[in-house]
């Protein structure tokens, strides 16, 4: 069945210093892949987006590529601060049938 | 605009006691519903949704089951409830295109003593 593996946490970066949280998928078909993040005491928000191979969804100075040959859509930021800490979900959604499954979350941790 | 309204914000029922959640979504039409539980310190587990009236698919066999006997709702139920089904009930909705995002409801916490 369709399935989605993301990298374990927590992770705990310093401030300004590099993320990626790698996230792979099954490719059942042709997946938009999402991005969504929760913050502490918050629901789940869209974060990025990508519904094509070697599309770039980006905002809030994260970044991920949807990958086609190796089904991945990694997590990136240059330069994370303290208010990107937040539990990250990475999230396929099969267009055939409309199921929208979600990774375990990658917990990201912060320090000054 | 859209909204979509879950409750009750909490439950405690007692084991073998039935459940009925309910999730409606207002101000779209046909949209795609789900039902996900979230345990503590984990990920969503995907356990119903709904591409329209009276199609459901089921991820996860166990003792609940859905239903949507309107185009905007969405009931999730058992008729026993176990103390494994103890969680965090998230309800959604997306416009089912590839490209759009899922909304969320607030929750349900549901312990079962």
């Amino acid at each position: 069945g369709n399935s989605v593996t993301q990298m374990e946490g927590p992770v705990t970066l310093s401030e300004e210093a590099f993320l990626t949280i790698n996230c792979t998928y099954t490719a059942t078909g042709y997946p938009s892949l999402f991005w969504y993040v929760q913050y502490p005491g918050e629901g789940l928000q869209l974060l990025l987006k990508a519904t094509k191979a070697d599309d770039k969804g980006s905002n809030k100075g994260f970044e991920a590529t949807y990958r086609k040959e190796t089904t991945s859509f990694h997590l990136e930021k240059g330069s994370v601060q303290v208010s990107d800490s937040a539990v990250y979900f990475c999230a396929p959604y099969y267009n055939q049938g409309g199921k929208l499954i979600f990774g375990q979350g990658t917990e990201l941790s912060v320090k000054p | 605009s859209q909204t979509i309204h879950q409750w009750p914000a909490t439950l405690v029922q007692p084991v073998g006691s039935p459940l009925s959640l309910e999730c409606t979504v207002e101000g779209t039409s046909n949209p795609n519903l789900y039902w996900y539980r979230q345990a503590a310190g984990r990920g969503l587990q995907l356990l119903f949704y709904s591409v329209g009236i009276g199609q459901i698919s089921s991820e996860v066999p166990q003792n609940l089951s859905a239903s949507r006997p309107q185009d905007r709702q969405f009931i999730l139920s058992s008729k026993k409830l176990l103390l494994s089904d103890s969680g965090f009930y998230l309800c959604a909705w997306s416009w089912g295109q590839a490209n759009t995002e899922a909304f969320f409801g607030q929750g349900t916490r549901l312990t079962v003593v």
